[in-house]
This record gives structure tokens, C-alpha cells and sequence, in this order.
């Protein structure tokens, strides 16, 4: 039971636009952490895709955005592509554990 | 170009012992935290320590405490992974990554990752 909590799947055409959902609690995320998001393919490590809520790193496509907002955050992904194909991982950090938490991830399916 | 390989995975039994290697390039070692995260089989991302530019400061999640050290060698650009007292449930592969000098210190930059596998 991971303590960032996301929804196991979720799946769009291509072209759609699809959202990620990661929610925590007074001790994480409500707690003002900031959130990243990692995108991990099949068979790879995985690759940083949003930092410190809505940042992303250079080389990232700006389909890609986060957000944030009282005790979750969410990852939004436009013009959805095949490639987008993964899991996606959101990352905390929880004060009541004092450690770094991970979302339980969500396959991405481009139908 | 930054570069991260890690090394060290195999076969192991449950109470052995284990110790990751990971060789670091590219970059600035000495000036940046690193961590090691691992992830079992078929499933997702678990944090399991970082480690400060000198050594000084090492955070673990609890169910490594006592059993895993992180180290680092400035000389050799190289980060570690001493795993004893494993247990079946360690089973996983394990990433080295870099923390980027940004503000919560996202992990930029990620090895590809050895295999640890803890059996009888």
C-alpha cells in the first residue's frame, strides 16, 4: 500500500488527452513537498518528467504537464502519442515516515 | 554526458550478503546527493537511501535500517550499495540515480539498473 496513492491504469486514443492522478495526505503532499513525476518505459529505467510540480527538465515535450493542489497533484499528457506507452511514478517526500515515497505507478495505454 | 552503471547484482541467499557498485561519469560527483531506489519484479518504485556530497549525511527507509549501507568514493566516483542480511523480499532491481541541485532534489539522472535476487 503506497502512500502516494494513483490509479493502476488509464488508457486514451491518440491524440487525446489523458491526466494522472497522485494523492496524499497532511503529511506529504499537503504538507507543501514538492512532487515529481517519473516516466518509466517498458524494459528502462525511469526518466524524470516534472519537477517540483510543474517544471519540466529540458527534452521533455511540453505535452506534458504537472500540477498541484491541498493534498494531490496530477500529471496531464496532451496530443497523446504511442510512444507515451509507460508507467508513470509520482515522488514525494512524507514527514511523518521521514523518507521519500513513490505513487504506486499507472500504466499508461495508448489505445 | 552524465553517465550512471551499476554493477554488483547476482543470486544470493536469504541472511548472505551483497554489495553494489556504481560508477559514476559525466559530472561533478563530489558535488552532488545521490540514492540508490529499487524495484521488484512487476512492480513499482520503492526509495531506499540517499547520500550527501561527503558522506556525512545518509538517510534509509526503514526496512533496510541496520542492514544497508550507502557509501560513496570521491576518488573513484563511485557509490555503493553494502546489503547484508538479505531477505527474499529484497528482491529487486536496484538503481543508482543522481539528485539534482534543485529545491526537493528530484533524481535527474538513473543507471540502468542491477538485478538482486535473494532465493534459497
Amino acid at each position: 500500500q503506497s502512500v502516494l496513492t494513483q490509479p493502476p491504469s488509464v488508457s486514451g486514443a491518440p491524440g487525446q488527452r489523458v491526466t494522472i492522478s497522485c494523492t496524499g495526505s497532511s503529511s506529504n503532499i499537503g504538507a507543501g513537498y514538492d512532487v515529481h513525476w517519473y516516466q518509466q518505459l517498458p524494459g528502462t529505467a525511469p526518466k524524470l518528467l516534472i519537477y517540483g510540480n510543474t517544471n519540466r527538465p529540458s527534452g521533455v515535450p511540453d505535452r506534458f504537464s504537472g500540477s498541484k493542489s491541498g493534498t494531490s497533484a496530477s500529471l496531464a499528457i496532451t496530443g497523446l502519442q504511442a510512444e507515451d506507452e509507460a508507467d508513470y511514478y509520482c515522488q514525494s517526500y512524507d514527514n511523518s515516515l521521514s523518507a521519500v515515497v513513490f505513487g504506486g505507478g499507472t500504466k499508461l495505454t495508448v489505445l | 554526458e552524465v553517465q550512471l552503471v551499476e554493477s554488483g547484482g547476482g543470486l544470493v541467499q536469504p541472511g548472505g550478503s551483497l554489495r553494489l557498485s556504481c560508477a559514476a561519469s559525466g559530472f561533478t560527483f563530489s558535488s552532488y546527493w545521490m540514492t540508490w531506489v529499487r524495484q521488484p519484479p512487476g512492480k513499482g518504485l520503492e526509495w531506499v537511501t540517499n547520500v550527501n556530497q561527503d558522506g556525512s549525511e545518509k538517510y534509509y527507509v526503514d526496512s533496510v535500517k541496520g542492514r544497508f549501507t550507502i557509501s560513496r568514493d570521491t576518488a573513484n566516483n563511485s557509490l555503493y550499495l553494502q546489503m547484508n542480511s538479505l531477505r527474499v523480499e529484497d528482491t529487486a532491481v536496484y538503481y543508482c540515480a543522481r539528485l539534482a541541485h534543485i529545491t526537493a532534489r528530484p533524481s535527474d539522472y538513473w543507471g540502468q539498473g542491477t538485478l538482486v535476487t535473494v532465493s534459497s
